[in-house]
């Protein structure tokens, strides 16, 4: 089955350690994004990739990085300089310009 | 920098009342609309889009929207709701100008629906 695979679903890590979250696609999607929602401030972008080995910052960037050196994957960091980084994080893809974007399953991340 | 206004964020209402859901965006520039449900425990999904022609659009479960340009809104509506239609509504807006490919959404509006 075609789709967008975030792994894991939970995740929990100690202040001050970097993580990477890992959004996969099979739906040979030229574009990958990144969101992260809060409650009361729906789904904000973090990082956005149109096409393999590049991306854009998007508007809550800092604290965070991307890599996008497959069409299929674009995992996420969540370092040590992001000051609020428990959330819910989802990834999604779409085709190009002008299609609809497919959303992943997210991960919950807890820093403690 | 473009943004995306839901200005009710949170909204109850009866069985088969009428639901009408605003929207509004900032960008001058050509835009594809979205309206995105997330129903609790679930996954986000698409219900509707307009990418271009007859401004108003159908999509699944009863919606509609309708794109009107000149107030920069896409409000989405539905006749009668159903318990059922009880989730998170997301606007989004994507701008396909200057090559970019950036999907911004709105805060969300979180329906109750009772019975």
């Amino acid at each position: 089955d075609g789709g967008i695979t975030q792994s894991p679903k939970y995740l929990f890590r100690k202040e001050g350690q970097n993580v990477t979250l890992s959004c996969e696609q099979n739906l040979n999607h030229d574009a990958m994004y990144w969101y992260r929602q809060d409650p009361g401030q729906g789904l904000r972008l973090i990082y956005y990739s149109q096409i393999v080995n590049d991306f854009q910052k998007g508007d809550i960037a800092e604290g965070y990085s991307v890599s996008r050196e497959k069409k299929e994957s674009f995992p996420l960091t969540v370092t040590s300089a992001q000051k609020n980084p428990t959330a819910f994080y989802l990834c999604a893809s779409s085709i190009s310009r002008g299609y609809e974007a497919f959303f992943g399953q997210g991960t919950r991340l807890t820093v403690v | 920098a473009q943004s995306v206004s839901q200005h009710n964020h949170h909204v109850i209402l009866s069985e088969a009342a009428s639901l009408e859901l605003g929207c509004n965006y900032s960008y001058g520039g050509t835009v594809n609309l979205f309206w995105y449900v997330q129903y609790p425990g679930q996954h986000l999904q698409l219900l509707l889009k307009y990418f271009s022609g007859d401004p108003l659009v159908k999509g699944i479960k009863g919606f509609e929207a309708e794109f009107i340009k000149s107030k920069f809104s896409f409000n989405l509506r539905k006749p009668s709701v159903q318990w059922s239609d009880t989730a998170e509504y997301f606007c989004a807006v994507r701008t396909l100008t200057g090559g970019g490919n950036k999907l911004t959404f709105g805060t969300g509006t979180q329906l109750k629906v009772e019975l």
